[in-house]
C-alpha cells in the first residue's frame, strides 16, 4: 500500500529546534517530489516546502531560512529540520507526495496535485 | 506571494443540492490549480488537478473548471460524504499558496 507516516512531533520551547521524519514504506522517496503542509489549530492548510527528486527545495516565506526539507534515500525519509521555532509554527505538519509529469526533457512539466498524505504529526511550540 | 481567495467561506446546503465554490488568483495562474477535501481531523484528499482533471477514485459528482484567475469546484447532486472543508492551491509558482477553505455544512 503507499502511504507517508509522519514522526517527530511534540512540545517544544520557542527558540528551539526539532526535526520531523516522514517514511514512506510503499514507494521511492528519491524519486518523488515530496512536500510538507501544515495546519494551525483552527486553521487553514499552508504550503511550507517541497524538494524535487532531483534535489531542488523551495519553501514558503514564513519558514525559508529557518525551515530545511531534505531526505535519506538509503532510510527511504523525509524530513523537515526545524529551528527558531515561535508560537505560529504549532501545527499540525502534514508529509505528502507530488505528482508531476515531465515533457521534452522538462521536469517538472506537469503538476497533477499531491496523492498521497499521512495523518500528520503535531508540534506545539509553548513554554 | 500570489493571493488565493475562496469564496463562500463557508457554506450550507442539502442533500442533492449542487454548489459551486470560487477561487480567485491575484494573478493569472493559467490551468495551474488542485482542489482538495478535509473533513476533521483527518488529512486532505486530492480531488482535481489541473484545474479540472478529476483525480482517480473521485466521483464524478465533482468538476473543477477556470484558466487565468477565476475558478470554480462544483459538486453536482451533494452526498451526506461530501460536507466537508475545500481548499483550492495554486501550483503556478513557488511559494505555493492555498485558498482560506470553504466550510460546507448541512442546511
Amino acid at each position: 500500500e503507499v502511504q507517508v507516516v509522519e514522526s517527530g512531533g511534540g512540545l517544544i520551547q520557542p527558540g528551539g529546534s526539532l526535526r520531523l521524519s516522514c517514511a514512506a514504506p510503499g514507494f521511492i522517496v528519491g524519486s518523488n517530489y515530496m512536500s510538507w503542509v501544515r495546519q494551525a489549530p483552527g486553521k487553514g492548510l499552508e504550503w511550507v516546502s517541497v524538494i524535487y527528486s532531483g534535489g531542488s527545495t523551495y519553501y514558503a516565506d514564513s519558514v525559508k531560512g529557518r525551515f530545511t526539507i531534505s531526505r535519506d534515500n538509503s532510510k527511504n525519509t523525509l524530513y523537515l529540520q526545524m529551528k527558531s521555532l515561535s508560537a505560529e509554527d504549532t501545527a499540525v505538519y502534514y508529509c505528502a507526495r507530488d505528482i508531476i509529469g515531465c515533457s521534452g526533457g522538462k521536469c517538472p512539466y506537469y503538476y497533477y496535485g499531491m496523492d498521497v498524505w499521512g495523518q500528520g504529526t503535531t508540534v506545539t511550540v509553548s513554554s | 506571494a500570489i493571493q488565493m481567495t475562496q469564496s463562500p467561506s463557508s457554506l450550507s446546503a442539502s442533500v442533492g443540492d449542487r454548489v459551486t465554490i470560487t477561487c480567485r488568483a491575484s494573478q493569472g495562474i493559467r490551468n495551474d490549480l488542485g482542489w482538495y477535501q478535509q473533513k476533521p481531523g483527518k488529512a486532505p484528499k486530492l480531488l482535481i488537478y489541473a484545474a479540472s482533471s478529476l483525480q482517480s477514485g473521485v466521483p464524478s459528482r465533482f468538476s473543477g473548471s477556470g484558466s487565468g484567475t477565476d475558478f470554480t469546484l462544483t459538486i453536482r447532486s451533494l452526498q451526506p460524504d461530501d460536507f466537508a472543508t475545500y481548499y483550492c492551491l495554486q501550483d503556478y509558482s513557488f511559494p505555493y499558496t492555498f485558498g482560506q477553505g470553504t466550510k460546507l455544512e448541512i442546511k
